[in-house]
């Protein structure tokens, strides 16, 4: 199994901050990496997708990069409507596996 | 806009056997993958299984003994049966449209989620 781990597990952070998220895999992944904001009570949201494609309505402040075994999502500048926990999650391999996520709130 | 909506019990016994439908509105099943996700409350996600539209499947290893993901065409639905259930199961259950290209899935979609407790 692929292992996929996220750093921080939590951060806090003021609107406007540039916030990074990093996501790392067991192994190699290529690009097969996707992120999800999830808020509570509520269905994970697609952001990125093949770890840099911008989802369709997904504001351009969201941006993704990285291959291999390390990815990062970040938000260029933090709004009101960003506090939330983010996932990542590979499917490189048949069982696709999602990170602990990271929450994000407010300072 | 497609959308979709998990139905079923929110209630199953120890041993029983869990069983959700997701109907899909605005899109044909009859393409993509369709999956299951599921996360115990306050707890990460977990990825079940999903079932292509002529009905091949890919299971999480450690839920295959016990799971079952079928397609509907017809009524435009997926669904799960998960048996033999545990209060390890008790989570909250989302459907997912999990589009596929050039190799990479990805879940673009999902229903509102279901919460299913498991409990005598």
């Amino acid at each position: 199994d692929i292992q996929v781990t996220q750093s921080p597990s939590s951060l806090s952070a003021s609107v406007g901050d540039r916030v990074t998220i990093t996501c790392r895999a067991s192994q190699p992944i290529s690009s097969y990496l996707n992120w999800y904001q999830q808020k509570p009570g509520r269905a994970p949201k697609l952001l990125i997708y093949g770890a840099s494609t911008l989802q369709s309505g997904v504001p351009s402040r969201f941006s993704g990069s990285g291959s291999g075994t390390d990815c990062t999502l970040t938000i260029s500048s933090l709004q009101p409507e960003d506090f939330a926990t983010y996932y990542c999650q590979q499917s490189y391999s048949s069982l696709f596996t999602f990170g602990p996520g990271t929450k994000v709130d407010a300072k | 806009q497609v959308q979709l909506q998990e139905s079923g019990p929110g209630l199953v016994k120890p041993s029983e056997t869990l069983s959700l439908t997701c109907t899909v509105s605005g899109d044909s099943i009859s393409g993509d993958y369709w999956s299951w996700i599921r996360q115990p409350p306050g707890q990460g996600l977990e990825w079940i299984g999903y079932i292509s539209h002529s009905g091949s499947t890919n299971y999480n290893p450690s839920l295959k003994s016990r799971l079952t993901i079928s397609v509907d065409t017809s009524k435009n639905q997926f669904s799960l049966r998960l048996s033999s259930v545990t209060a390890a199961d008790t989570a909250v259950y989302f459907c997912a449209r999990d589009t596929y290209n050039s190799g990479r899935h990805r879940f673009d979609s999902w229903g509102q989620g279901a919460l299913v407790t498991v409990s005598s």
